[in-house]
């Protein structure tokens, strides 16, 4: 089955430890998408790729990193200096960053107490 | 970035259309009209795109008004498995083809 993958699913660190998020997908899809959604609010986009090796910032990348060694992965690391870093993470991905839709994974709730 | 506004709840019978506003008075003229919707708990999946006409797919019509400062998503006959958060999303060249979420529209749908 073709998909995006996110894990896990639930996510629970110490504050002042950094984590990382993964994201796989085999839909073969050149642009991918790291956004975050805080309690009855919309998605805010984190930072996207439109193409391996490149990424750009969205419009809250402060405290977070990103890379795209692969086509199919684009994991999301939530560092130390996020301040408020608990909140449900969600990666999609498109054709191309000009495409229509978006695929969403199932997304990975982080909490950090 | 251009913006949407939407009504923040709305509620349906089961069985019968139901229609979802949304105004988007500032949109320009490349912008593209996006619905997605998010079920609990889960990712959002896409529903529906347009640009000036009228759009029917398998899940939903949507209705784009003339001057294009506002729209119409149309379930038909709501189901349970239809209550989810339903967003409507201008996708703007202008502003690399990204996706801005608003807090969309809570659709509860009563049996």
């Amino acid at each position: 089955d073709g998909g995006i993958t996110q894990s896990p699913k639930y996510l629970f660190r110490k504050e002042g430890q950094n984590v990382t998020l993964s994201c796989e997908q085999n839909l073969n899809h050149d642009a991918m998408y790291w956004y975050r959604q805080d309690p009855g609010q919309g998605l805010r986009l984190i930072y996207y790729s439109q193409i391996v090796n490149d990424f750009q910032k969205g419009d809250i990348a402060e405290g977070y990193s990103v890379s795209r060694e692969k086509k199919e992965s684009f994991p999301l690391t939530v560092t130390s200096a996020q301040k408020n870093p608990t909140a449900f993470y969600l990666c999609a991905s498109s054709i191309s960053s000009v495409a229509y839709e978006q695929y969403f994974g199932p997304g990975t709730r982080l909490t950090v107490t | 970035d251009a913006k949407t506004t939407q009504p923040n709840s709305m509620e349906s019978n089961e069985e019968e259309p139901v229609h979802l506003p949304c105004n988007h008075s500032t949109i320009s003229g490349t912008d593209y009209i996006h619905w997605y919707r998010q079920l609990p708990s889960q990712g959002p999946e896409y529903v529906i795109h347009g640009l000036t006409s009228n759009v029917n797919n398998r899940m939903a019509s949507l209705a784009i008004a003339e001057d294009r400062k506002s729209s119409t998503l149309i379930l038909h006959r709501a189901t349970l498995r239809d209550a989810a958060v339903y967003y409507c999303i201008l996708r703007s060249v202008e502003y690399g083809n990204k996706l801005v979420f608003g807090a969309g529209t809570i659709l509860r749908v009563k049996s």
